[in-house]
């Protein structure tokens, strides 16, 4: 198993630009959370997934989209793209089941907005 | 969601134990104690999860005590390699809970 695997490992962006950050996982989890991390922060969740075609807001929302077409993937949407969003991305899977903090997670997309 | 409290950062020795405190003193009846540890430049890694007494794996032990308004994970005999950033999160994950929070963490480093 690949585990979760995220694309692309660095992007720099202009100011306004938009892009995908995609994320895909082979392990059947149902549960798919997108966390931002920034330089000596601990993680905040962005939006989470408790399976496909179901959404939700995390902590931190605001300038982001998602979409869950498949159990798989979970692609996270930057819409005019801001310095304020440059940070290091996390996606992460976890199974399905009360209590299970033990999420899976990629080794990030660090993004640079300018 | 119950707040939780670790120290910032803490030093100790190649050999040594090291035990990490976080302070939760408003956990909620369902809720789990899970850490985590982080190296630079990658995503976390889940360590342990517990919810009363003591969890034993072969990486870390968890230990709570019977009012859970704290928890102890300890590394037993520290090498340079344990040198990275431990989370502690409490919570109950079941259904559409979106507060999972981090923080900010221990930073640990392991001197020779």
């Amino acid at each position: 198993n690949a585990g979760v695997t995220q694309t692309p490992k660095f992007r720099i962006l202009k100011i306004g630009q938009s892009m995908t950050l995609q994320c895909t996982q082979d392990m059947n989890h149902n549960y798919m959370y997108w966390y931002r991390q920034d330089p000596g922060m601990g993680l905040k969740l962005i939006y989470y997934s408790v399976g496909a075609g179901i959404t939700d807001k995390g902590e931190v929302p605001n300038g982001y989209n998602v979409s869950r077409s498949t159990t798989e993937d979970f692609p996270l949407r930057l819409e005019l793209a801001a310095p304020s969003q440059t940070s290091v991305y996390f996606c992460a899977s976890s199974y399905e089941g009360a209590h299970s903090y033990e999420q899976y997670f990629g080794p990030g997309t660090r993004l640079t907005v300018t | 969601l119950a707040k939780t409290t670790q120290p910032i950062s803490m030093d100790s020795y190649e050999g040594q134990e090291v035990n990490i405190t976080c302070s939760h003193n408003n956990i909620a009846t369902n809720d789990y104690i899970t850490w985590y540890q982080q190296f630079p430049s990658q995503g976390p890694r889940f360590i342990i999860q517990g919810y009363k007494t003591k969890v034993t794996n072969e990486v870390a032990s968890l230990f709570i005590p019977a009012d859970r308004k704290s928890s102890t994970l300890s590394l037993p005999r520290v090498s340079l390699s344990d040198t990275a950033v431990y989370y502690c999160l409490v919570g109950a994950l079941g259904g559409r809970d979106d507060k999972i929070i981090f923080g900010k963490g221990t930073r640990l480093h392991i001197l020779p």
